[in-house]
């Protein structure tokens, strides 16, 4: 089976740097994926990743270890409307639980 | 139409009734996901839909619930007797492919779902 892991809750200031951590046991891995989902909307793509390495797109980041089962999600320079909860996938069903990130002044 | 549709946005009905919820996928999409997210929980995997490949019926809690998919396109998740447990988000996904591991084909465009209360 699939089973993926996620801290519950984060908090962070505005303008500072997050990372949010994902690891997974999965029997055949063939990409992952992270959403960003804002309270009472429903998720939206992020990012993508299938190799090993980082992607940069803007002030986002994931980075994926195949090896490890591992990947996180950097954000940077930290603004109020990040604060949402960011979901990782690497099943084609199964979600993780999800990360609520709360960005404060 | 430009994106995942779904009908009704609201949805209040007493407890042991039938509810039926409508998803309309992006034109030209083969895959198409029900999930549930309660209040604060993530996203509970229903049932998946591509082509015409039997779905996957696994996350289906009960025998309540069920769901089709007709012509390729539209899909009602119907649910039968409905319970107070039964309250949650539905939301409703669909995906340029379906069948080949998670490319990046399989992204997710989610509906803005329907939100379901059982009394």
């Amino acid at each position: 089976g699939q089973n993926i892991d996620q801290p519950t809750e984060m908090t962070a200031t505005e303008g500072a740097i997050v990372q949010i951590n994902c690891t997974y046991q999965t029997s055949g891995f063939n990409g992952l994926f992270w959403y960003q989902q804002h309270a009472g909307e429903a998720p939206t793509f992020l990012s993508y990743n299938v190799l090993d390495g980082l992607e940069e797109k803007g002030r986002f980041s994931s980075f994926l270890s195949r090896s490890k089962g591992y990947s996180y999600l950097l954000l940077k320079e930290l603004q109020m409307k990040d604060s949402a909860s960011y979901l990782c996938r690497t099943d084609k069903l199964i979600f993780g639980t999800g990360t609520r990130l709360q960005v404060f002044p | 139409g430009a994106g995942v549709s779904q009908s009704p946005s609201n949805k209040v009905t007493e407890k042991g009734k039938d509810v039926e919820l409508r998803c309309d996928p992006i034109s030209g999409h083969t895959a198409l996901y029900w999930y549930r997210q309660s209040l604060g929980q993530g996203l509970e995997f229903l049932i998946y839909f591509q082509g015409n490949s039997a779905p996957d019926k696994s996350g289906l809690p009960s025998d309540r619930f069920s769901a089709e998919r007709t012509g390729g396109s539209v899909s009602t998740l119907t649910i039968q007797r409905t319970q107070q447990e039964d309250s949650a988000v539905y939301l409703c996904a669909s995906s340029l492919a379906g069948d080949r591991g998670l490319r990046l084909s399989e992204k997710l465009f989610f509906g803005s779902g329907t939100q379901l209360s059982v009394l």
